[in-house]
């Protein structure tokens, strides 16, 4: 059970958009930044979004980030068939036993 | 160029020991923000433990007590050792830089290919 909630599966077609959902908590999401990673299979992840909402270097402007409250979202527009992967949100937690990174299960996304 | 290399992976029986590397080129180690993060087979990530440049050391609750991260400035390399292995460490375990920016984490953004750890008797 990861603490983060995504859906463990998204898809569409090619030219669409989609978006994956992130929730969390006040200790988590609610005070401190989300990051967004896509891992390709076989790949190590790779820092998709930064920061809620920065895109690193040469990451395209069809991924984008938002968070509000608790909750943050990754939405990919002009879905590519390059684009199918496992997607992952992150954020540190402030918690009792101390500082600590927890992340969403992970969204497979399917490019039908 | 900016590169992570992990070894040290092995089959190795629960309740045994393990201690993997996390050797680093084109940047300093002991100036940066790093660390462990796994993936069990099949299964998503988890954070295993972080270092900071100020020698700050964390860890998850699920490792906390059994592994001790630490680095060797003079190599430029940071560790995991891993004590009281359990057939539930099995994964593949990737180091990774993070970025800060001010105060909050800006995710890890240089990441090594992973080694892999495999826990059975």
């Amino acid at each position: 059970q990861s603490v983060l909630t995504q859906p463990p599966s998204a898809s569409g077609t090619p030219g669409q958009r989609v978006t994956i959902s992130c929730s969390g908590t006040s200790s988590n999401i609610g005070s401190n930044t989300v990051n967004w990673y896509q891992q390709l299979p076989g790949t190590a992840p790779k820092l998709l979004i930064s920061s809620n909402n920065q895109r690193p270097s040469g990451v395209p402007d069809r991924f984008s980030g938002s968070k509000s409250g608790t909750s943050a979202s990754l939405a990919i527009s002009g879905l590519q068939s390059e684009d199918e992967a496992d997607y992952y949100c992150a954020a540190w937690d402030d918690s009792l036993s101390g500082p600590q990174v927890v992340f969403g299960g992970g969204t497979k996304l399917t490019v039908l | 160029e900016v590169q992570l290399v992990e070894s040290g992976g092995d089959l190795i029986q629960p309740g045994g020991s393990l201690r993997l590397s996390c050797a680093a080129s084109g940047f300093t180690v002991s100036s940066s923000y790093m660390s462990w993060v796994r993936q069990a087979p099949g299964k998503g990530l988890e954070w295993v433990s972080a270092i900071y440049s100020g020698g700050l050391t964390l860890y998850a609750d699920s490792v906390k007590g059994r592994f001790i991260i630490s680095r060797d400035n003079s190599k430029n390399t940071m560790f995991l050792q891993m004590n009281s292995l359990r057939a539930d460490d099995t994964a593949l375990y990737f180091c990774a830089r993070e970025s800060w920016q001010k105060g909050y984490s800006s995710g890890w953004f240089s990441w090594g290919q992973g080694t892999l750890v495999t826990v059975s008797a």
